[in-house]
């Protein structure tokens, strides 16, 4: 049974483009979550995605959005990138949001 | 609003020590859960624990154990016996039910178990 898996697993921007990270969720679960993790901090959540809506959203600015699909992967997309916007960008998933939730290995996101 | 700490930063053990693993929640919510996980160098945050507010029994999983006391809003993690693949990042954190159970996590721990 797969888990979370993320992609891609590293990843260099310039400073002011645009980028697009992906997760697949693990098998029968509904719900995708995001989290940025800035080096040495805690995972900060961004949102959360159930049925292909938002559910919830935590302190970041539009720039950040997603998507999620029929089959229940999802897409993060930043905008307009910051050198601060730097960061493990971890995806996790759950079934229905108050179950444990499983955690991909990340996408380290380096803006230069 | 609800917060998480977890006071030391860093612990170095050598192998086969006990070390124990602080966390202190703040929440007003009455109904609520906490966790634990732990991040290796890969980077993917492993589950180990999920314990809600209503169940303040201890649990013990093989060489791990914790100790969940809300008259002291804290719910510790003990490695017993301690290996070098311990070696991790440990992240308590907490949900409440009127925060639509997003988690919040501490700063984590970092746990370094020399040979």
């Amino acid at each position: 049974d797969a888990g979370v898996t993320q992609s891609p697993t590293h990843l260099i921007k310039t400073r002011g483009q645009q980028v697009t990270l992906r997760c697949s969720p693990k098998s029968g679960h509904d719900t995708v979550s995001w989290y940025q993790q800035a080096l040495g901090q805690g995972p900060q959540f961004i949102f959360q995605y159930y049925e292909e809506e938002e559910r919830q959203r935590g302190n970041f600015p539009d720039r950040f959005s997603g998507h999620q699909f029929p089959n229940y992967s999802s897409e993060l997309n930043v905008n307009a990138l910051l050198l601060g916007d730097s960061a493990l960008y971890l995806c996790a998933s759950s079934y229905n949001r108050n179950t444990e939730a499983f955690f991909g290995q990340g996408t380290r996101l380096t803006v230069v | 609003a609800q917060k998480v700490t977890q006071a030391q930063t860093e612990i170095s053990v050598v192998e086969k020590e006990d070390v124990t693993l602080d966390c202190v929640y703040e929440t007003r919510d009455t109904t609520y859960y906490l966790f634990w996980y732990k991040q290796p160098p890969s980077g993917e945050l492993v589950f180990l624990i999920r314990r809600n507010s209503f169940d303040e029994q201890n649990e013990i999983s093989g060489r791990y154990s914790w100790n969940f006391q809300k008259s002291t809003s804290s719910f510790n993690f003990t490695i017993t016996a301690s290996q070098v693949v311990d070696s991790a990042v440990y992240f308590c954190a907490l949900s409440e039910v009127r925060g639509s159970y997003i988690p919040t996590f501490g700063r984590g721990t970092s746990l370094i178990v020399h040979p």
